[in-house]
């Protein structure tokens, strides 16, 4: 499976942008970028996904670089209720899903 | 249903004993995910069914594990002679179909081996 990398830990403004990053340096021509999160005890939480081009909905906006090799989550204004685990993974999505260790992101009041 | 559920929630059981561990998906789900998330850590892939096959079982840590699907809806998962290291958030997901690319999971359940 294609690899992704992402920062441990993330501090943030309430409501300021988020920009959340992910190296993906090894995807495949046919890997899907996914994000999910995972709020303080809760089961995990589909975000956002895309393939090439960018992305926004209700959500959040996902911006993927023009060589695919790196993508960005945006969170427009944070709220407390966006601390959370975010994870960025390659795949079809129909499959398993490989999370790693994601980024905490914490949102200072 | 309205979303994903899991039974039991909890669950207290002594080395050695057997476990099954229910997951009832969305209704209609095709797909169906078994993960097993350790403290602290991502969830990790177990299995999945597309109705009641399973393609996929090459996440189960050992033979003990075993997952069923039989009528293509609600699914069990079967911890035999449990073991300490088996403890662990137990997590189901499904999914509409095998091209839908969003999982939907349910709230788990905490599997505690003394």
């Amino acid at each position: 499976d294609a690899k992704t990398t992402q920062p441990n830990s993330m501090e943030s403004n309430e409501e300021e942008p988020v920009h959340l990053p992910c190296n993906h340096s090894t995807i495949s021509g046919t890997d899907y970028i996914h994000w999910y999160r995972q709020l303080p005890s809760q089961g995990p939480e589909y975000v956002i996904h895309g393939l090439t081009s960018n992305v926004n909905n209700r959500m959040a906006s996902l911006a993927i670089a023009e060589d695919r090799k790196s993508s960005t989550l945006i969170l427009h204004r944070a709220t407390l209720r966006d601390a959370a685990v975010y994870y960025c993974i390659l795949g079809f999505g129909n499959e398993k899903l490989t999370f790693g260790t994601g980024t905490r992101l914490t949102i200072i009041p | 249903g309205a979303g994903v559920s899991q039974s039991p929630r909890y669950k207290v059981t002594k080395r050695g004993q057997d476990v099954t561990l229910r997951c009832d998906p969305i209704s209609s789900h095709a797909t169906l995910y078994w993960y097993q998330q350790a403290l602290g850590q991502g969830p990790e892939f177990l299995t999945y069914f597309n109705y009641e096959a399973q393609p996929d079982k090459s996440g189960l840590p050992s033979d003990r594990f075993s997952a069923e699907r039989p009528e293509g809806s609600i699914s069990t998962l079967t911890i035999q002679r449990t073991e300490q290291r088996d403890s662990a958030m137990y997590r189901c997901a499904s999914s509409m179909r095998t091209s839908d690319k969003t999982q939907y999971f349910g709230p788990g359940t905490r599997l505690l081996v003394l």
